[in-house]
């Protein structure tokens, strides 16, 4: 079992632009959910994504957007970016119910220069 | 509103000390409540969960506690080890909208 696995691990991107960056969850787990952890911070809920929709929403501004597929992987979209956006971008996956264990990627560092 | 709170905000110690790591948390409506281990750059490492139901998870040189009434789970350390030096994150899963919400962390740094 692969875990939960994040790509890519890195990434530069400029002010105004925008980006894409994907989970594929645990074996097992239908429940994606989006961190954001900025240096020095606790990570922060963004969004959770279940059957293919979005659940619950922290609060995050409309340009971070999400989607899951079929098979429960996840892509987490930031249009018009902000040099406030460049965070450690954590994915969890977990199944449905709440009582079990949440387990997390290794991240995604996304810098915005 | 769910707020988790980690004391101290770091410490260090020398090798071989036992230690405690403390976590409060605001609202006691949860499912659960791990602990994760976080080294620098990288990603979350689940230390121990505890369930809502249960009062403390053992894993090796690591105890995790749980008071739900008062809202306050401990880490515990023994026998500390250079190793052991990362961010330390207590976070609780909420009952009523399934978030997990995180503290910001006890930087831990183990002397040799």
């Amino acid at each position: 079992d692969a875990g939960v696995t994040q790509s890519p691990t890195h990434l530069i991107k400029t002010r105004g632009q925008q980006v894409t960056l994907r989970c594929s969850p645990k074996s097992g787990h239908d429940t994606v959910s989006w961190y954001q952890q900025a240096l020095g911070q606790g990570p922060q809920f963004i969004f959770q994504y279940y059957e293919e929709e979005e659940r619950q929403r922290g609060n995050f501004p409309d340009r971070f957007s999400g989607h899951q597929f079929p098979n429960y992987s996840s892509e987490l979209n930031v249009n018009a970016l902000l040099l406030g956006d460049s965070a450690l971008y954590l994915c969890a996956s977990s199944p449905r119910t709440g009582i079990t264990e949440a387990f997390f990627g290794q991240g995604t560092r996304l810098t915005v220069v | 509103k769910q707020e988790v709170t980690q004391i101290p905000a770091a410490l260090s110690v020398p090798e071989g000390e036992n230690l405690v790591l403390n976590c409060s948390f605001t609202d006691s409506a949860i499912y659960n409540l791990q602990w994760f281990r976080q080294d620098p750059g990288k990603g979350l490492t689940s230390l121990l969960l505890i369930q809502s139901s249960q009062r403390e998870q053992t894993s090796g040189r690591l105890n995790a506690s749980l008071d739900k009434s008062s809202g306050r789970s401990t880490l515990y350390i023994a026998a500390s080890q250079p190793g052991d030096s990362a961010t330390y994150l207590c976070a609780v899963r909420r009952w009523r909208d399934d978030k997990i919400i995180f503290g910001k962390g006890t930087r831990l740094h183990i002397l040799p």
